[in-house]
């Protein structure tokens, strides 16, 4: 069925560092991909997300890069800050069909900590 | 912050009882989604609403059912409340049912006891 993995469950960063974030799905039809980052008690919030006919995309200090083959994309956080800790979703949009009625479906979650 | 809003913040129920939480799409927004968030899962997907119609579902039984206002508001239903319904609600909203751009609300905390 349609699934989403996300690695690693927890990471733990120096203020300064990069974190990478990695994600493979199952449904080769996918073409939709958003990433989320949710705060304790807040609601996710989207960050950055990318479509299937672009293989990076940039936003200041966070990019994601896609790899349609190998069903994989990833989320890298460049110079991390103590307000980038928080819980980092992936989600990939299932094939939409001919009734458009695709729907995303979430990764189990990674806690980044970035230590001052 | 994002201009899609939920009520209530906080809901305590009994096993077997039913429940209604709803939402408000943020303006220009005609998509709806559902999510459920178990503690330290990510989200998972209920079903969705487009122009006022199911557009969409996940592998929820029938007792999770909906409906989507000509506002694009919208309202989540569960009858027969178990106590695994435990959970955070999230709706969100979309300028279509592309799913580009979603935004969620705040959440509500449903507990069933």
């Amino acid at each position: 069925g349609e699934n989403v993995e996300q690695h690693p469950s927890t990471l733990s960063v120096q203020e300064g560092d990069s974190a990478v974030i990695k994600c493979t799905y199952s449904d080769s039809a996918s073409n939709y991909f958003p990433w989320y980052k949710q705060e304790l008690g807040k609601r996710p919030q989207l960050i950055i997300d990318i479509r299937s006919n672009v293989g990076e995309k940039k936003d200041q200090r966070i990019a994601v890069t896609l790899n349609k083959t190998a069903k994989h994309f990833s989320l890298h956080i460049t110079e991390t800050q103590p307000e980038d800790s928080a819980v980092y979703f992936c989600a990939a949009r299932t094939g939409q069909g001919s009734s458009n009625t695709g729907k995303l479906i979430f990764g189990q979650g990674t806690t980044l900590q970035v230590k001052p | 912050e994002t201009g899609v809003t939920q009520s209530p913040t906080h809901l305590i129920k009994t096993r077997g009882q039913q429940v209604t939480l709803r939402c408000s799409s943020q303006s220009g927004h005609n998509t709806v989604s559902w999510y459920q968030q178990a503690l330290g899962q990510g989200p998972q997907f209920i079903f969705q609403y487009y122009r006022e119609e199911e557009n969409g579902r996940g592998n929820f039984p029938p007792r999770f059912s909906g409906l989507q206002f000509p506002n694009y508001s919208s309202e989540l239903n569960v009858n027969a409340l178990e106590l695994d319904d435990s959970a955070l609600y999230l709706c969100a909203s979309s300028p279509d049912r592309n799913l580009r751009g979603q935004y969620f609300g705040p959440g509500t905390r449903l507990t069933v006891t």
